[in-house]
């Protein structure tokens, strides 16, 4: 069984601040998968990252996988209350594509 | 937009109840899964389906859950019976490869009283 940490778990800031969340594991990956979900929906795939060192951005949202693929971290720049939501990793270990999630981090963005 | 649909929305039933639970996954797409969430556990992988075979269904309680795929276009999961501690939201997701990325329903929240 991959151990796999998020964190941190909860955070609430002010709008207009920066923050990072990371997805930490002793295991490596083939790829890893960013979600966010919205109070009463489902999540919803932010990125995928593949390459050890991948940075990709998505406006605001900087995502980067680690040099071993070990781990994973998503930075917001300037956040704003439409951030607020909870921010789950997934990371795969082969291609079989099974999806499993960490416990994920509570963004909370305050106007 | 193409969308994984889930019904029912919200499910309150007695203890010891049957609960079905119905996901369409999107047209095209080969790969479901159900998954669990509560504030505890998060979100907990229960079984998942490829070319609508399972492949994994260790997540789940084998005594009284149960999931299916009838056709390509129809995915079933269900309890009997029901007990409280099953009380979570049930979430059914579809897609092609693991690197496309995978698309949620808006979940079945069930609540066993």
């Amino acid at each position: 069984t991959q151990l796999l940490e998020q964190s941190p778990q909860f955070l609430s800031i002010q709008e207009g601040e920066n923050l990072t969340v990371y997805c930490n594991s002793s295991s490596v990956f083939s790829s890893l998968q960013w979600y966010r979900q919205e109070p009463g929906e489902g999540p919803v795939l932010l990125v995928t990252v593949v390459t050890g060192g991948e940075v990709k951005k998505l406006k605001r949202l900087t995502f980067q996988f680690g040099d071993a693929r070990k781990d994973s971290s998503l930075h917001i720049t300037a956040a704003q209350p439409g951030d607020t939501g909870l921010y789950l990793c997934a990371p795969q270990r082969n291609q079989g594509g099974k999806l499993i999630f960490g416990q994920g981090t509570e963004l909370s963005v305050k106007p | 937009d193409a969308r994984v649909t889930q019904t029912p929305r919200h499910k309150v039933t007695e203890m010891g109840q049957e609960v079905t639970m119905r996901c369409q996954p999107i047209l095209g797409h080969n790969t479901v899964f159900w998954y669990r969430q509560t504030m505890m556990q998060g979100l907990e992988l229960l079984a998942y389906f490829r070319n609508r075979a399972p492949l994994d269904d260790s997540g789940m309680p084998k005594d009284r859950f149960s999931a299916e795929m009838p056709d390509a276009t129809l995915a079933t999961l269900k309890i009997q019976p029901s007990e409280p501690r099953d009380s979570a939201v049930y979430f059914c997701a579809s897609g092609l490869r693991v690197n496309y990325g995978y698309t949620f329903g808006s979940g079945t929240r069930l609540t066993v009283v």
